[in-house]
């Protein structure tokens, strides 16, 4: 069965630094998102992505957070300066179409110090 | 009032029992219900879609009450390896980006 895959895995990275969290999509999906579950609390979306733009974000999503779609394949979630309330497991998922249940990837978890 | 609402649990039962989930949800507008189940530390995955009319699968079997704003999921004949969290999600606006509850967790103990 295709899967949704995410790299890296667990990610350690200082206070202050970018970080750049990489999903690639089941291959005939066309809606992308990003959630991010702190240790101990429920799932929260950030973001939804379709033709290459944002269509949804969620307060949590700052300018310090910035998705794209660089070559056709990686939808990428970029932190531009991380904070220690950004540790968190980052999912992406995927969907088909907007009436097909959404697919997550593994998680990446990301620790700041 | 909480966007979609769980009890946390943990629900401790023996092997072969049945064992009832509740959700209620916020969002009259809400389109689609879903029961995803969550590992410690993995990522959720889908179990099943919610639909008006009730749906089966296998042991689970899935209800949802719109009048009410009300979502079950029952399982029967509990395995050992039906242990997890159990989401209760619920989709919200035109993204179709997903809303969580908080999960119950269940034990199913031998």
């Amino acid at each position: 069965e295709p899967e949704v895959t995410q790299t890296p895995s667990h990610q350690v990275t200082q206070m202050g630094q970018e970080v750049i969290l990489r999903c690639v999509p089941i291959s005939n999906h066309l809606y992308f998102y990003w959630y991010r579950q702190i240790l101990g609390q429920k799932v929260e979306f950030l973001v939804s992505f379709y033709n290459n733009e944002i269509s949804e974000k969620s307060e949590i999503f700052d300018d310090q957070f910035s998705v794209e779609r660089p070559d056709g394949s990686n939808f990428t979630l970029k932190i531009r300066s991380t904070k220690l309330e950004d540790s968190a497991m980052y999912f992406c998922a995927t969907a088909k179409d907007l009436n097909q249940p959404q697919h997550f990837g593994d998680g990446t978890r990301l620790s700041i110090l | 009032r909480k966007e979609v609402e769980q009890d946390p649990g943990p629900f401790n039962v023996p092997e072969g029992a049945t064992v009832a989930f509740n959700c209620t949800y916020s969002n009259s507008a809400s389109q689609s219900f879903f029961w995803y189940r969550q590992d410690c530390r993995k990522e959720p995955k889908l179990l099943m879609s919610v639909y008006s009319s009730g749906n089966e699968d296998g042991r689970f079997t899935a209800q949802l009450n719109r009048a009410s704003q009300y979502i079950s999921l029952l399982i029967r004949d509990s395995k050992l390896s039906d242990s997890a969290t159990y989401l209760c999600v619920v989709n919200g606006g035109a993204t179709n980006k997903l809303i969580f509850g908080t999960g119950t967790l269940l034990a199913v103990q031998p």
